[in-house]
């Protein structure tokens, strides 16, 4: 069965600088979620979208952007990177209430 | 305040040892959605099992039941026999239908020991 596609798995970037995380949901789930969960802490919900509409906003903040796009993939978007932004990100993607968990994205910032 | 208590934060058993990992919630909805999910050293979230809040019946899936009490706000998780490929951080969760984004407690980590 397919899975959710997150990319890339593995990021390193500096200090102040951008990065863009991919993620590609299951098949004809209409709702993806996104997550961030720092070393040795519970994922903290991020953002979502439903049918490529937010529909639901948690702890992102403000130099954190997200959107949904027309063939349901989505995109998260970091900018001006901090040491603290260093965490592994997921994407899940849901036909609700169940949630499907990607692999994750580690991103360590320099 | 946190939605979902993990008051064990971790747990050291020897092989073929039964374990129950405890789980607390909080929700002021009368429809809301329990679950856990197992993150393996490799670092992926796996989803293990749901439960709605109206079915209260408890479920087995081989070495792994769930005991729901609303009465106790808890929803906790027995691995019998446990092996040590069960060594892992185990989340419980919670999701309300207001948006279903749902609120991990803090983990609680398995090391089951041959």
């Amino acid at each position: 069965a397919a899975g959710v596609i997150q990319s890339p798995r593995h990021l390193i970037k500096e200090k102040r600088e951008t990065a863009t995380l991919k993620c590609y949901p299951i098949p004809r789930h209409d709702t993806v979620y996104w997550y961030q969960q720092g070393p040795g802490q519970d994922p903290q919900f991020l953002i979502s979208f439903y049918e490529k509409m937010q529909s639901d906003k948690g702890s992102i903040p403000d130099r954190f952007s997200a959107q949904q796009f027309s063939d349901y993939h989505s995109e998260l978007n970091m900018s001006s990177l901090e040491l603290g932004d260093s965490a592994l990100y997921f994407c899940a993607s849901s036909p609700q209430p169940e949630q499907f968990f990607g692999p994750g994205t580690r991103l360590t910032v320099l | 305040a946190q939605k979902v208590t993990q008051a064990q934060t971790e747990i050291s058993v020897v092989e073929k040892e039964d374990v129950t990992l405890d789980c607390v919630y909080e929700t002021r909805d009368t429809t809301y959605y329990l679950f856990w999910y197992k993150q393996p050293p490799s670092g992926e979230l796996v989803f293990l099992i749901r439960r709605n809040s109206f079915d209260e019946q408890n479920e087995i899936s081989g070495r792994y039941s769930w005991n729901f009490q609303k009465s106790t706000s808890s929803f906790n998780f027995t691995i019998t026999a446990s092996q040590v490929v069960d060594s892992a951080v185990y989340f419980c969760a919670l999701s309300e239908p207001s948006g279903y984004a749902l609120n991990f407690g803090k983990g609680t980590s398995l090391l089951v020991t041959p």
